[in-house]
Order: C-alpha cells, then sequence, then structure tokens
C-alpha cells in the first residue's frame, strides 16, 4: 500500500525541541518534503531530503532520514507559538513515474506558552 | 518568486451542479497536479499532467472528473455532478523539477 503514517498530535512547551516522525512505504522514494499547514490555509513546503543523504539542516529546522526503517523525522529547534500548525511529511515514489507526492496523515503540533 | 495561483478561493455549489476550479501554474512548468483534501484528513492525490495529458490518475478520479489545460496557461479541473462528499479543498501544484508548487487551495462546498 501507500500509507505513510504519522503520530497524529505531539505538544511541546515554547522554547523546547520538536520532534516529528514519519514512516513511509517506498524504499525507492527519491525525495521526502515537510510541509506545514496552518488552520484554513495552503500547504507551506518547508525543507525537503534528497534519498542520497542521512541528514539535512536548515535554520531551526533538521531533517533525518533512515533508509533502511524508512523513517523520516522533523526536528524543530527552539519551537515557537507560531509553529503550531499540522505538519505533512511525503514522499515521491518512483514506482509511478510521475513524481506525484503520497503525503502522511499529519501531525498537528501544539505548542504551548 | 512566481506562484501558482487558484480561483476561486472559495466555490459554493449545489449538489449535482458542475463546477470548475482553476489553476494558473507558473509559467515555464512542465508537470501539473491536483490534490484533494478533505476537511481533517490528509491530502491526497488526483491527477497528474504532463504533455497534454493525463500521466497517472488515482481511484478517486472517476469519470466525473476531467482536466485540461485549455489555453497553455490556465490548468482546469472539473467535476461534473458534484456530490456531497466532493467538498474538499482542492490544491494545484506545478513543477519543472523538484520539489512540486502548490497554489493556496480552492475550497469546494457542495449544498
Amino acid at each position: 500500500g501507500e500509507d505513510v503514517e504519522q503520530s497524529l498530535f505531539l505538544s511541546v512547551r515554547e522554547g523546547d525541541s520538536s520532534v516529528i516522525n514519519c514512516t513511509y512505504t517506498d524504499s525507492s522514494s527519491t525525495y521526502l518534503y515537510w510541509y506545514k499547514q496552518e488552520p484554513g490555509a495552503g500547504l507551506q513546503l518547508l525543507t525537503y531530503i534528497f534519498s542520497n543523504m542521512d541528514m539535512k539542516q536548515d535554520q531551526r529546522l533538521t531533517v533525518l532520514l533512515n533508509k533502511k526503517d524508512k523513517h523520516l523525522s522533523l526536528r524543530i529547534a527552539d519551537t515557537q507559538t507560531g509553529d503550531s500548525a499540522i505538519y505533512f511529511c511525503a514522499e515521491t515514489p518512483t514506482t509511478s513515474g510521475t513524481y506525484k507526492y503520497i503525503f502522511g496523515t499529519g501531525t498537528r503540533l501544539k505548542v504551548l506558552a | 518568486e512566481p506562484e501558482v495561483t487558484q480561483t476561486p478561493s472559495h466555490q459554493v455549489t449545489q449538489m449535482g451542479q458542475e463546477v470548475i476550479l482553476r489553476c494558473v501554474p507558473i509559467s515555464n512548468h512542465l508537470y501539473f497536479y491536483w490534490y484533494r483534501q478533505i476537511l481533517g484528513q490528509k491530502v491526497e492525490f488526483l491527477v497528474s499532467f504532463y504533455n497534454n495529458e493525463i500521466s497517472e490518475k488515482s481511484e478517486i478520479f472517476d469519470d466525473q472528473f476531467s482536466v485540461e489545460r485549455p489555453d497553455g496557461s490556465n490548468f482546469t479541473l472539473k467535476i461534473r455532478s458534484t456530490k456531497l462528499e466532493d467538498s474538499a479543498m482542492y490544491f494545484c501544484a506545478s513543477r519543472l523539477n523538484q520539489p512540486q508548487h502548490f497554489g493556496d487551495g480552492t475550497r469546494l462546498s457542495i449544498l
């Protein structure tokens, strides 16, 4: 199947680090993405990683990729109240040939002041 | 920075009516996509379009759906006879390479 799994909720205190996890399905996926969605809004691309990388850092964001376990994580350092949103991971299975995205179920991050 | 634009931002339609959702992809992009997000659920792939034809479609994209790139700039999704369960946010995306660039979506409400 093409189910990309994420835990539903995460609650952290302002200033702490958040770690959002994702398990994807297609070991041949070439790109993996993290998107942020605020209430009623569109999809904001946060970062993405190519499958030959283990880690990517972009300011407060760190992406870790474990290809063997098909596990992707997003760490947000110094989490702020403005980070409260739903976070979706997405993969691009090469089996499709069109680089369509398969999105995860989404993790709702709540940042407590 | 160029953007993908979608119109309208909100569309309210009576059940059984036809609706056309419009997207203007980024001008030099070659690959186009539609996705759907039912309220509170994940984003689901509907269809991909390249070289003026559908390159892949999901099980959701049945005969009531169609896509068109009528004039080289617009990319439309038509739902022929809407059902209550078509109520969702519809996202258009385009790309040249990676990643896909998403529009802000059209919220479709079927009454």
